[in-house]
């Protein structure tokens, strides 16, 4: 159980282009959803924080008109990075945290996507 | 706010033998909850093993068990008969009870040497 799925695994964008990633729950319902940058060997660093049918809470920092975080559903979470310029690209990660009585705030992962903005 | 520190940047083991990834970390929380995930190459973060503040026990999962010390703010890893595919960035996390932040350490690189 507890399977995430993110798509793409890899992409390739051009500066100024838009491009999204998605992320969804195949076995449960998640009530809380994360989404995280990781620079080469470095931690996760979390980007913002979404409840479904709520808008998401963006860490400082982080640009919310740039990074657009849509929490369609109890299921799926899809990242938009908007404009994207070469320093954008970078390794994102989707997590999701179980509904009530779920594992106890365990946060599952999906497989994250690689970004490169050329 | 809560941090987590991971003193060991990289450790090494033998195949077969014992290692233990050390993690501390700062709250102000008395409810909380900690996880040690591993990322392999495949950059996926895998959870391996989780702990609720509240138990005194501390949580083992097959080769992997935990060194739980509340007063002490500490939270250790311990594998036993590493294996190959131990291999991997581990990570300390800390998640508060009403589990809306997972804070992670700077991680453990761990090689398992044949």
């Amino acid at each position: 159980g507890a399977v995430v799925s993110q798509h793409p695994s890899r992409v390739i964008c051009k500066s100024g282009t838009s491009v999204k990633i998605e992320c969804r729950s195949l076995d449960f319902q998640a009530t809380t959803m994360f989404w995280y940058r990781q620079f080469p060997k470095k931690s996760l660093m979390l980007m913002a924080t979404s409840n479904e049918g709520s808008k998401a809470t963006y860490e400082q920092g982080v640009e919310k008109d740039k990074f657009l975080i849509n929490h369609a559903s109890l299921t799926l979470s899809t990242l938009t990075v908007t404009s994207a310029h070469p320093e954008d690209s970078s390794f994102y990660i989707c997590g999701f945290k179980r509904g009530p009585g779920g594992s106890g705030n365990t946060i599952y992962f999906g497989e994250g996507s690689w970004l490169t903005v050329v | 706010a809560q941090t987590v520190t991971q003193s060991q940047p990289e450790m090494s083991v033998q195949e077969a033998e014992t290692v233990t990834l050390s993690c501390t970390y700062d709250t102000s929380e008395s409810d909380y909850y900690l996880f040690w995930y591993k990322q392999p190459p495949s950059r996926q973060m895998i959870l391996v093993i989780r702990q609720e503040a509240y138990k005194q026990q501390n949580a083992t999962e097959n080769r992997f068990s935990v060194n739980f010390q509340k007063a002490a703010k500490s939270f250790s890893l311990k594998i036993s008969d590493s294996q190959l595919g131990d291999a991997a960035m581990y990570f300390c996390a800390y998640n508060g009870v009403t589990g809306s932040r997972l804070t992670f350490g700077e991680g453990t690189q761990l090689t398992v040497n044949p």
